[in-house]
């Protein structure tokens, strides 16, 4: 009965290769987002997505691509890995209506690149 | 730009209070709060909008000085399940996007 699941937990790579993580939600939410969080704990939004339309799009690297198959679904691709990508990745999604604040976290991802 | 938080970090016996604050350069539709486990997912603890009203779990006070742009968050009586780093997100519109503040980390100890 997991809300917000994520796959992989742990992702170690090399630099160059290209990755992916995968975000799902069970909870009929409207909006995702994915968010980094850096060694320093800093949490910044990355892209945000309602009903598969793309609404925010912050100043990230062409590298980094999201994917909306579905409502549920928000997957991150990453290409050409770089050092400084490594942090912890977090989907999020929150719900349309009155409690459109809300949004819930899954585990996140830690990716590190050697 | 982020949001400022103050004190960085604060550690608290049981049963003690604090104050986390948050500040702002932009003028805010509204102030989130959350909290974050050690090696866990951010957990949303309150809103609080432009015109007063608040939304959020039991047990957590907090207010928003919307001619300052700064809002603190009250923890009485603080518990050991408190401890983690509380972060305040801000935005500048309705449905804008959450703007992350650098956090506070509280430890509460025995």
């Amino acid at each position: 009965d997991t809300a917000v699941s994520q796959t992989p937990k742990y992702l170690v790579t090399q630099m160059g290769n290209d990755k992916s993580i995968k975000c799902e939600q069970n909870l009929g939410h409207d909006t995702m987002y994915w968010y980094k969080q850096d060694s320093k704990k800093f949490l910044k939004i990355m892209f945000s997505y309602n009903n598969k339309e793309l609404i925010i799009n912050e100043t990230v690297p062409n590298r980094f691509s999201p994917k909306s198959p579905d409502k549920a679904h928000l997957n991150l691709h990453i290409n050409s890995l770089e050092l400084g990508d490594s942090a912890v990745y977090f989907c999020a999604s929150s719900p349309a209506g009155d409690l459109w604040y809300e949004q819930y976290f899954g585990p996140g991802t830690r990716l590190t690149v050697t | 730009q982020q949001p400022v938080q103050s004190p960085q970090a604060v550690i608290l016996r049981e049963g003690e209070d604090a104050v986390i604050n948050c500040s702002s350069s932009k003028a805010l539709y509204s102030v989130h709060w959350y909290r974050q486990k050690h090696g866990e997912a951010p957990i949303f603890l309150m809103i609080l909008l432009k015109g007063g009203e608040q939304k959020g779990h039991d047990k957590i006070s907090a207010s928003f000085n919307e001619k300052k742009q700064q809002s603190s968050l009250y923890l009485t009586a603080s518990q050991l399940s408190y401890s983690g780093t509380y972060f305040c997100g801000t935005e500048v519109g309705t449905a804008s996007k959450l703007t992350f503040g650098t956090g506070t980390r509280l430890q509460v100890t025995l």
